[in-house]
């Protein structure tokens, strides 16, 4: 079935340090592929969104884009910021209608 | 920006007890999903409905779960004898319509405690 991998539980960085989060994926058909990101006390919220092979999704300073080659759909940021902490999920949605999520990445900003 | 309602935001049960967890999705939603999070990280599918019939569901909700939406303005997710690994997160999400490009938006979950 389709799945999704995130190898990094966890991201401690320092304010404008680069972020990069990595997620691959498996599906056998043409995916949709998302970022929602997840605060404290919150449900998850999305983030940016990639229907396209080869596009680029960006929103607020993150960007990822759709890799088909690789099946990849890493999340990228320049700069990051203190309020950039919570908790990351790449999904997508393939086969079936349900939206299939990584484990999370939980990302800590120091100041 | 979407509002996904959940109710109660916590919910405390002793082992054995029924709990039951509302939802009211965003108006003119079609398409309503339930899932479970535990310790903040893993969203585990449990069902989904679309248009108020439910389509796909694991097998622990067949089992132990009932899920109905008996409107397109409000669901109920419940679980009919409480078991302590049933502590976790609840979240109902919905989106627009059936395609598998529309976007879910989550409410901010119940926090169920089983005791």
């Amino acid at each position: 079935g389709d799945s999704v991998t995130q190898k990094q539980g966890q991201v401690t960085l320092s304010e404008d340090d680069f972020l990069f989060i990595n997620c691959t994926y498996s599906t056998t058909t043409y995916p949709t592929l998302f970022w929602y990101v997840q605060y404290p006390g919150q449900g998850p919220q999305l983030l940016l969104k990639v229907t396209t092979a080869n596009n680029k999704g960006i929103s607020r300073g993150f960007e990822a884009t759709y890799d088909k080659g690789t099946t990849s759909f890493h999340l990228q940021k320049a700069s990051v910021q203190e309020s950039d902490s919570a908790v990351y999920f790449c999904a997508l949605t393939g086969n079936t209608r349900k939206l299939i999520f990584g484990l999370g990445t939980t990302l800590q900003v120091q100041p | 920006d979407a509002a996904v309602t959940q109710k109660p935001r916590y919910l405390i049960k002793m082992k054995g007890q029924e709990a039951e967890m509302k939802c009211i999705p965003e108006k003119g939603h079609t398409a309503v999903f339930w899932y479970q999070q535990k310790q903040s990280k893993e969203l585990k599918f449990l069902i989904y409905f679309q248009n108020q019939q439910p389509l796909d569901q694991i097998d622990m909700v067949k089992e132990r779960f009932s899920a109905v939406c008996p409107s397109s303005s409000l669901c109920s997710l419940g679980i009919r004898t409480c078991e302590a690994e049933d502590s976790a997160l609840y979240l109902c999400s919905s989106s627009q319509s059936e395609g598998s490009q529309n976007t879910l938006y989550f409410g901010a979950g119940t926090r169920l405690s089983v005791l």
